[in-house]
């Protein structure tokens, strides 16, 4: 099992042009989530998909949009990239939800400069 | 907002040492999760431990919680270099639809 993958790893953006990032678990989870990690503030939730065919906003929606395209993967679309979206994004994914454990199991990151 | 505050913040220590990290949050918990992060990788699930559990061990790794004080720790017996990485504690609250809010972590260094 590959477990989360994501693309690309890094990516240089200037302001104002769009791009995706791709997400793939071959865990047979139905969780996905989008986390951004910025210096000194942790984790912090972009989007999240409890099951296949839905989505919500997490603590920091503006500025991006998600794609659950089934259950295998989760994008997520910067429409006009702005400095301030200069991160490390990570994706992750987790067992159906109550079940005894759900860990999330994170993919290795993409990297984004926006200039 | 951040439901989680590892403290400290930084943590460094010689191999063979005993590193303690402490997670503080603020509302009612169904569980807290513990991850490591090494450098420029993505998180690893170390350990879970429900609101109803006061402590657990997994190999060198032994967590306590209290929910009275809205407080865990993390404790990394016998420490290695390969130890050396950043600690996070989640909560998973309830009502939460199962998300996790992370706290800002620990860098723990461990030399050699």
């Amino acid at each position: 099992n590959a477990g989360v993958t994501q693309t690309p790893k890094f990516q240089v953006l200037k302001t104002g042009q769009s791009m995706t990032l791709q997400c793939a678990q071959d865990m047979n989870h139905n969780s996905m989530y989008w986390y951004r990690q910025d210096p000194g503030m942790g984790l912090r939730l972009i989007y999240y998909s409890a099951s296949e065919g839905t989505t919500d906003k997490g603590e920091v929606p503006n500025g991006y949009n998600v794609s659950r395209l089934n259950k295998r993967e989760f994008s997520l679309r910067l429409e006009s990239a702005a400095p301030s979206q200069t991160s490390v994004y990570f994706c992750a994914s987790s067992v159906i939800p109550g079940q005894a454990l759900y860990e999330q199991y994170f993919g290795p990151g993409t990297r984004l400069t926006v200039t | 907002s951040q439901q989680g505050e590892e403290d400290p913040q930084a943590l460094s220590i010689q191999e063979g040492e005993n590193a303690t990290m402490n997670c503080s949050y603020k509302t009612s918990i169904n569980n807290l999760q513990w991850y490591r992060q090494n450098s420029g990788r993505g998180l690893v699930h170390l350990i879970l431990i429900r609101s109803n559990e006061r402590e657990k061990h997994s190999g060198r790794l032994r967590v306590t919680l209290d929910t009275s004080k809205k407080s865990s720790s993390l404790l990394i017996t016998a420490s290695r270099a390969a130890d050396t990485a950043s600690y996070f504690c989640a909560t998973d609250v309830p009502g939460s639809n199962y998300k996790l809010t992370f706290g800002k972590g620990t860098l723990l260094t461990v030399n050699p």
